[in-house]
């Protein structure tokens, strides 16, 4: 296993636009999540799933947003109508609940999708 | 929302000096982990610090917990040019809005010059 990939790295696209980020987590991990940052700032959470359940979504995850794991596996990021203030890295982690059961929740990130709105 | 506040923003050293960084959280947790992140890059787990522990060490690395305040550091000694990174801590929230996912800090940007 190679970890956690994301695809693609870079993506320029326009205003308005619909863009699609892509993830496979590491195979034995159930939790996926989704995190967006931006420059000179901390990764800020948007979702996550447990399977393929989604768990949870932030506030910051407009109606614009919607993201999918099907069967538990990969997950994607769907962002519709791109705005400029969509541009940002978009990072992917995963990680296993057995961890997190015994209070150690680390997550293994992706090496991020950036993209940029113009 | 941001859960950590890191203190300094930025730290400039040179190399063979220690380096310290400060983090600061409002919620009660269950533990507390610090990242690196290379330019451009995703972020790597360092270590972690249970809750109900006070200090740990892993190589360089140095991280001390003090759940009172509300409060952690991360000491990276004999510091070389290639800890040159963003070093962020995560914490892992033991109930509330923030269960269940790690909330990151804005990150200390550490240069070691050779």
């Amino acid at each position: 296993d190679t970890g956690v990939s994301q695809d693609p790295r870079h993506k320029i696209t326009k205003r308005g636009q619909n863009v699609t980020f892509r993830c496979d987590p590491i195979s034995e991990h159930n939790r996926l999540y989704w995190y967006r940052q931006t420059l000179g700032q901390g990764p800020e959470f948007l979702t996550y799933f447990q399977n393929e359940a989604q768990l949870e979504k932030s506030r910051l995850l407009s109606d614009r947003f919607s993201a999918e794991r099907p069967k538990g596996s990969f997950s994607t990021l769907e962002i519709q109508r791109t705005e400029q203030g969509d541009s940002a890295m978009y990072l992917c982690a995963s990680s296993i609940t057995s961890d997190s059961a015994r209070g150690a929740n680390v997550l293994t990130f992706g090496a991020g999708s950036r993209l940029t709105v113009l | 929302s941001q859960q950590g506040e890191e203190d300094p923003q930025a730290l400039s050293i040179q190399e063979g000096e220690n380096a310290t960084m400060n983090c600061s959280y409002k919620t009660s947790i269950n533990n507390l982990q610090w990242y690196r992140q290379n330019s451009g890059r995703g972020l790597v787990h360092l270590i972690l610090i249970r809750s109900n522990e006070r200090e740990k060490h892993s190589g360089r690395l140095r991280v001390t917990l003090d759940t009172s305040k509300k409060s952690s550091s991360l000491l990276i000694t004999a510091s070389r040019a290639a800890d040159t990174a963003s070093y962020f801590c995560a914490t892992d929230a033991r109930w509330g809005t923030s269960y269940g996912k790690l909330t990151f800090g804005q990150g200390t940007i550490l240069t070691v010059h050779p």
